[in-house]
Parts: structure tokens; C-alpha cells; sequence
């Protein structure tokens, strides 16, 4: 059973710019949600999606933004990125409750110039 | 809101000892989940083990165990036989019990490195 595909792997962009990632969830996860990475923050989850819906919203700002479609594949967008924007993306599905258990892929390496 | 706690920042041992890496957590929740994550080098995150906080039981998967004390909000784990490619940074987690299933909090990380 295939596992959580990233893409991409790594990313440069510069200030300004607009980015977007894409995670495509274990079959038959219809739970897919985002974590930002970085040393000083640590893990801080971004957002949740269930059946295309957002169910969660961490505390980003609006630049932020996610869908997921009918396939459960999902994209994460930031726009106008600023350089504290740097981070490791890690993707997660999950079948939801009881089990809860979150299955990771490897993570979108964004930095910002 | 919950927060997790991991009060050690890097710990070694040496490869076929034992090692514990502590967590606390704080919440008004009474039912939830706790999680121990492990994150390599190669940085994709991997499930280690998962606790329940409405069983006393506390969990085991092989070499990994848990120190699960609900009152205290504590949830240790244990590595016994450490091996070399246990080296890693491991995060505690908790996750609230209702439907909404992807989200976490983690804890800062604990990073371990397996000395031969």
C-alpha cells in the first residue's frame, strides 16, 4: 500500500511569490491535514480536511489556504511568501477516530528568498 | 487549549541500553489520545506508539513502552535495547477525542542519539 506522497520535495521561492504543494493521502484516508516545521516553532498544524471540507483551522494567516478534492488529494497555498514563510511542510492522513493515527509523508522543503 | 511538554531537548544512550524521554501535557479534556512520533533524518515522521486515555493499560509495541499517568498528565516512553537506528528527534503528541482527527499537538521534540 503506497504511503503520504509529497510534492515537491524541495522548493525555492522568493518574496512575493506564490506557492503551492500537493499531498496525495494513503487510499482510503479521507482525512488529510498540514503541519509547518521549523526549528524555532516546532510543529504547528495549519489546517484539516475531511470529504473536501475544512474541518480545522490552526492559527495562520489568511496567505494560508487549502482544498482538497473528490479523490481526497490535497493542496496547500501561500501567497505573497515572506522569508519567516521557510519551513518544512509535512502532509498526514488519517482514517479519522477511533484509530487517530496520523500517517506522514516527507515533507515539502520550502525556503524563501 | 491543550500544550505538550517535552522537557528534554537532546538525550543519548548507548546502543542495547535503556532510555526514557519524558512528556507532560495539560488539558480539561477527559478523553483523548497520546501519540509518540519519530522523525529520522531522512524527516518523514513515523508512529511509534498510541495510547488511549480511557485504558490504564499502558501500551507496548516491541521494544516501546509507555508510562501513562492520566492524573499527573504524564506519558514517558521507554526504549529498551536501544539500536543504532533508533536515532532520531521523537515528539509527543495529544489529540483531542472527537471527530475532527487530524489535528495534534506536539510537544518540541526530543532529539536521541544511539551511541555504538
Amino acid at each position: 500500500k503506497a504511503g503520504v506522497t509529497q510534492t515537491p520535495r524541495y522548493l525555492i521561492k522568493t518574496r512575493g511569490q506564490q506557492v503551492t504543494l500537493s499531498c496525495s493521502p494513503i487510499s482510503g484516508h479521507r482525512s488529510v491535514s498540514w503541519y509547518q516545521q521549523t526549528p524555532g516553532q516546532g510543529l504547528q498544524f495549519l489546517f484539516e480536511y475531511f470529504s473536501e471540507t475544512q474541518r480545522n483551522k490552526g492559527n495562520f494567516p489568511g496567505r494560508f489556504s487549502g482544498r482538497q478534492f473528490s479523490n481526497s488529494r490535497s493542496e496547500m497555498n501561500v501567497s505573497t511568501l515572506e522569508l519567516g514563510d521557510s519551513a518544512l511542510y509535512l502532509c498526514a492522513s488519517s482514517r479519522g477516530f477511533p484509530e487517530g493515527k496520523l500517517f506522514f509523508g516527507s515533507g515539502t522543503q520550502l525556503s524563501v528568498l | 487549549a491543550q500544550t505538550v511538554t517535552q522537557s528534554q531537548p537532546e538525550m543519548s544512550v548507548q546502543e542495547a541500553e535503556t532510555v526514557t524521554l519524558s512528556c507532560t501535557y495539560d488539558t480539561s479534556e477527559n478523553n483523548y489520545y497520546l501519540f509518540w512520533y519519530k522523525q529520522p533524518p531522512s524527516r518523514q515522521m513515523i508512529l511509534v506508539i498510541r495510547q488511549e486515555a480511557y485504558k490504564q493499560q499502558n501500551a507496548t509495541e516491541n521494544r516501546f513502552s509507555v508510562n501513562f499517568q492520566k492524573a499527573a498528565k504524564s506519558f514517558s516512553l521507554k526504549i529498551s535495547d536501544s539500536q543504532l537506528g533508533d536515532t532520531a528527534m521523537y515528539f509527543c503528541a495529544f489529540m483531542k477525542e472527537d471527530t475532527n482527527a487530524g489535528k495534534s499537538t506536539f510537544g518540541d521534540g526530543t532529539t536521541l542519539t544511539v551511541k555504538p
